[in-house]
């Protein structure tokens, strides 16, 4: 079976534009998540998405938006982009509501790099 | 909140030697905690995880972690490493959102860098 993919690999935006990053979670995953990672810190927590409706938002602006397709596949949309927007972004698939119970499975992230 | 420290960034080891990866939590009724690997250019792979119960956890791969209540610890050890565990290992903790659903806290992590 295929993990979670995301789309594209790598990235590199202008400060100031708008930016549209992809996963297609694990088939028969309904969760997605996703995590912003700077360069030498760890995952930080951006959106979860259950059954197509936003369950959780992390401490990150109104400049990002997300949400989910009836498919469960999911986009991270980023706009007006800042230099410190600059990271790899991970989405992570899991059968259920937590990680507790239900394994975060990750993809390999896109690299977003702001010019 | 709810946070973990990891107060190595890096870790130098021969191979065959063994190895501490620490890991630190703040305190709480209830604690979920995990070790995560990512390799280069990769996503983040589940080690282990501490739910309840037994109080040492073991992964497929060697690693092995204990769950310390009165240290509030979780670190994570391997008697010896290979090459190949190269890698940056990630310490988190499971933390309760007001929808009802958790989140990972990550901590900084630790880069093992194994030598020959």
């Amino acid at each position: 079976d295929a993990g979670v993919t995301q789309s594209p690999t790598h990235l590199i935006k202008t400060r100031g534009q708008h930016v549209t990053l992809r996963c297609s979670p694990i088939s028969g995953h309904k969760s997605v998540s996703w995590y912003q990672q700077v360069l030498g810190q760890g995952p930080q927590f951006i959106f979860q998405y259950y059954e197509k409706e936003e369950r959780g938002r992390g401490n990150f602006p109104d400049r990002f938006s997300a949400r989910q397709f009836p498919n469960y596949s999911s986009e991270l949309n980023v706009n007006a982009l800042l230099l410190g927007d600059s990271a790899l972004y991970l989405c992570a698939s899991s059968l259920g509501r937590t990680a507790i119970y239900s394994p975060l499975h990750f993809g390999n992230g896109t690299r977003l790099t702001v010019t | 909140a709810q946070s973990v420290t990891q107060l190595d960034s890096q870790v130098p080891v021969f191979e065959e030697a063994p190895v501490e990866l620490r890991c630190n939590y703040s305190s709480s009724v209830s604690v979920y905690l995990f070790w995560y690997v990512q390799y280069p250019n990769q996503g983040l792979q589940l080690l282990l995880k501490y739910l309840s119960g037994s109080t040492l956890v073991e992964s497929i791969n060697g690693f092995e972690a204990e769950f310390n209540k009165s240290q509030t610890s979780f670190h994570l050890r391997k008697p010896s490493v290979h090459i190949s565990d190269t890698a940056e290992y990630f310490c988190a903790v499971s933390v309760a959102l007001n929808t009802g659903f958790q989140k990972l806290v990550f901590g900084t992590g630790t880069r093992l860098l194994v030598s020959p």
